[in-house]
């Protein structure tokens, strides 16, 4: 099935560790955001890259980054990590055009830091 | 501020019994509004889109209806299959930003 994808689906870190996630768009989106869902706190935005450039950024410490290639696909780093760390990541692709905004979610990479 | 705010944060059916859930928002410019469905440990599933108020869409048991304040999703004769958290999300007319629900967490059972 075409879609958002993601690699990896699972992943086991070390607190101290850096993780790096990546995320390739449906083909022809060119918005790609970035969500960490834990069950306490629901979807939180982490943030959206538009034609490689960071438009929009949530609530999150400067140890997430992140960024977006001229195909789109787009990495997401989180250095340092913490046991707070642990959660579901999402990426979502959105055509972005006038008219056209919803998001398509990929399956997710499970993180666990421990 | 942008806010969504998602009621009942949980609901169990019996099968056949139709409700609503219900998104309440407050936006600066809604460039839209839309619903997910959401299985345990997998990526939310589009579901619709509403744009402006008295817009209404339906797929299968779900219709999703939109007013300047509120959507609802109503689901009829619902099904075990249909079990699953729906979220509810909007996005901002000046940013882009997308405002998430935390979700109804829906139950039917046989």
């Amino acid at each position: 099935k075409a879609g958002v994808t993601k690699t990896p689906r699972y992943l086991i870190k070390t607190r101290g560790q850096q993780v790096t996630l990546s995320c390739s768009p449906i083909s022809g989106h060119r918005s790609v955001s970035w969500y960490q869902q834990t069950p306490g706190q629901g979807l939180q935005f982490l943030f959206e890259y538009f034609s490689e450039t960071q438009r929009n950024k949530g609530n999150f410490p400067g140890r997430f980054s992140g960024r977006q290639f001229s195909n789109s696909r787009s990495e997401m780093n989180v250095s340092t990590l913490e046991l707070g760390d642990s959660a579901l990541y999402l990426c979502a692709s959105s055509l972005a055009l006038a008219g056209v905004y919803e998001q398509y979610f990929g399956p997710g990479t499970r993180l666990t830091v421990t | 501020e942008d806010q969504v705010t998602q009621s009942p944060e949980a609901l169990r059916l019996q099968e056949g019994e139709s409700s609503s859930l219900n998104c309440s928002y407050t936006v600066s410019g809604l460039r839209g509004l839309f619903w997910y469905r959401q299985d345990p440990g997998k990526g939310p599933e589009f579901l619709f889109t509403l744009y402006s108020a008295g817009e209404e869409k339906e797929k299968e048991r779900l219709k999703a209806t939109l007013t300047k304040k509120e959507s609802f999703l109503h689901i009829t004769a619902p099904k075990p299959e249909d079990s699953a958290t729906y979220l509810c999300a909007v996005q901002a007319g000046g940013t882009y930003k997308y405002i998430f629900g935390t979700g109804t967490r829906l139950k039917v059972l046989a």
